[in-house]
């Protein structure tokens, strides 16, 4: 079992639409959750931190954590065709340097 | 934000030899990293680098294949050596600069091994 899961997509919305991406994970450890946004030909880039379990939302975004059942989202609101870019998400666990991420989903969104 | 320049972005590489790529941080940084992202899998760490000290290798990746220098702190090379078409992929330096949400990227080297 991969320690992060993630289903590649490729995920096609229309501009506007609430898009939903999902992760689990497999080690109870992590307690550090990142969601990294990659553009074609392009490195990841940080688009939202979390510590444990909770939400935190930062404009358009909101990224959501649920410990007990090893799961981790982030919700567009309003996607933009700027969004359009593959989403990586990614565990640590304190005293870890190391990021461990899912295979990625590449989101799409159509004017 | 945190700038890392890595380089070559592309190269095509002859089975058997070897390529260096180059990271460059704009800051002084304790803690390089090196990733490798292969078509359809997970971004995957190879090593870390810290200067002074030899590279960590994790499970999987040796020295021997993925050699790492660390001369200074905003500086650091990770050469595949005696390449095969199975090292086709895109390799990634980053570093941190504080905390978990500080991890920063280069935009890669896509290497394809013909």
């Amino acid at each position: 079992q991969k320690e992060v899961e993630q289903d590649p997509g490729p995920l096609s919305v229309p501009e506007g639409a609430i898009v939903s991406l999902n992760c689990t994970y497999s080690n109870s450890a992590f307690q550090y959750f990142m969601w990294y946004r990659q553009y074609s030909r392009k490195g990841p880039e940080l688009l939202m931190y979390t510590y444990s379990s909770g939400n935190k939302e930062d404009g358009r975004f909101t990224a959501q954590v649920d410990k007990s059942s090893k799961y981790i989202s982030l919700f567009i609101r309003d996607s933009q065709p700027s969004d359009s870019a593959t989403y990586l998400c990614a565990g640590t666990q304190g005293g870890s340097e190391k990021l461990v991420f899912g295979k990625g989903t590449k989101l799409t969104v159509n004017p | 934000s945190a700038v890392i320049s890595q380089k070559p972005s592309r190269d095509i590489c002859q089975r058997g030899t070897s390529l260096t790529i180059q990271c460059q941080v704009d800051s002084q940084v304790t803690m390089m990293f090196w990733y490798r992202q292969q078509p359809g899998q997970s971004l995957t760490l190879i090593a870390t680098a810290n200067q002074g000290s030899e590279a960590t290798y994790e499970s999987g990746f040796v020295i021997d294949k993925f050699p790492i220098s660390r001369p200074n702190l905003t500086f650091s090379t990770l050469t595949v050596s005696n390449m095969s078409p199975e090292d086709s992929s895109i390799y990634l330096c980053s570093d941190r600069r504080q905390g978990y949400h500080g991890y920063t990227f280069g935009s890669g080297t896509r290497l394809t091994v013909v």
